[in-house]
């Protein structure tokens, strides 16, 4: 079956403008998250929605970012504001409750500029 | 704060010889362990998932093994191949109530090379 799929694949942006990012998960997936690689820090976990209950937001830098999923399937990681270090992948992932194995997506590459 | 550290950084070797990655943790309260390959500039492919009472996951020419108590894991490839050359990351995930309970948390990473 088809896997996460994330878009867009790179997005260069101006310091200051606003992006989204989208995610769909893998169908029946009732979890997601979202995670940041960049150079130096690694992997970050930034969201999880975990079905219908409230999200864990523990790990969004600032406010400036923030993210939605709607209808239980598609998400979208908004960062308001950019900075230069928001440069980074931005990582999608979605698993079932029963087993928390998670599948990625191929990420979207964001480059500010 | 659970820390996970992959040993070694970087490993190259000879295709056909047999190894070994790697990972500890600080927090052995884990639901499960799951161990990533990345191919540069892809995404994560899940290559085993190891849940907490469990011992050990194969698959194909991998092995991975999880000692809880200790906090440790380890990657087994045998036979490596040309094709095995990747970034191998280990991740855990808490075993904690409410909405934590599903996030990862990584390693930096054990980057293998084998060469023909």
């Amino acid at each position: 079956g088809a896997g996460v799929s994330q878009s867009p694949s790179n997005k260069v942006t101006e310091k200051g403008k606003d992006v989204e990012l989208r995610c769909d998960p893998i169908s029946g997936h009732t979890a997601l998250y979202w995670y940041r690689q960049s150079l130096g820090q690694g992997l970050e976990f930034l969201i999880y929605f975990q079905g219908n209950s409230a999200p864990d937001k523990s790990g969004l830098p600032s406010d400036r970012f923030s993210a939605e999923r709607t209808g239980g399937s598609v998400s979208t990681l908004t960062i308001q504001r950019t900075q230069q270090e928001d440069s980074a992948v931005y990582l999608c992932a979605s698993s079932l409750l029963s087993t928390y194995e998670q599948y990625f997506g191929p990420g979207t590459r964001l480059t500010v500029t | 704060k659970q820390e996970v550290t992959q040993i070694p950084a970087a490993l190259s070797v000879p295709e056909g010889e047999n190894l070994v990655l790697n990972c500890s943790f600080t927090d052995s309260a884990i639901y499960n362990l799951q161990w990533f390959r990345q191919d540069p500039g892809k995404g994560l492919t899940s290559l085993l998932l190891i849940q907490s009472s469990q011992r050990e996951q194969t698959s194909g020419r991998l092995n991975a093994s999880l000692d809880k108590s200790s906090g440790r894991s380890t990657l087994y490839i045998a036979a490596s191949q040309p094709g095995d050359s990747a970034t191998y990351l280990c991740a855990v995930t808490p075993h904690a109530g409410g909405t934590s309970y599903g996030k990862l948390t990584f390693g930096q990473g054990t980057i293998l090379t084998v060469h023909p």
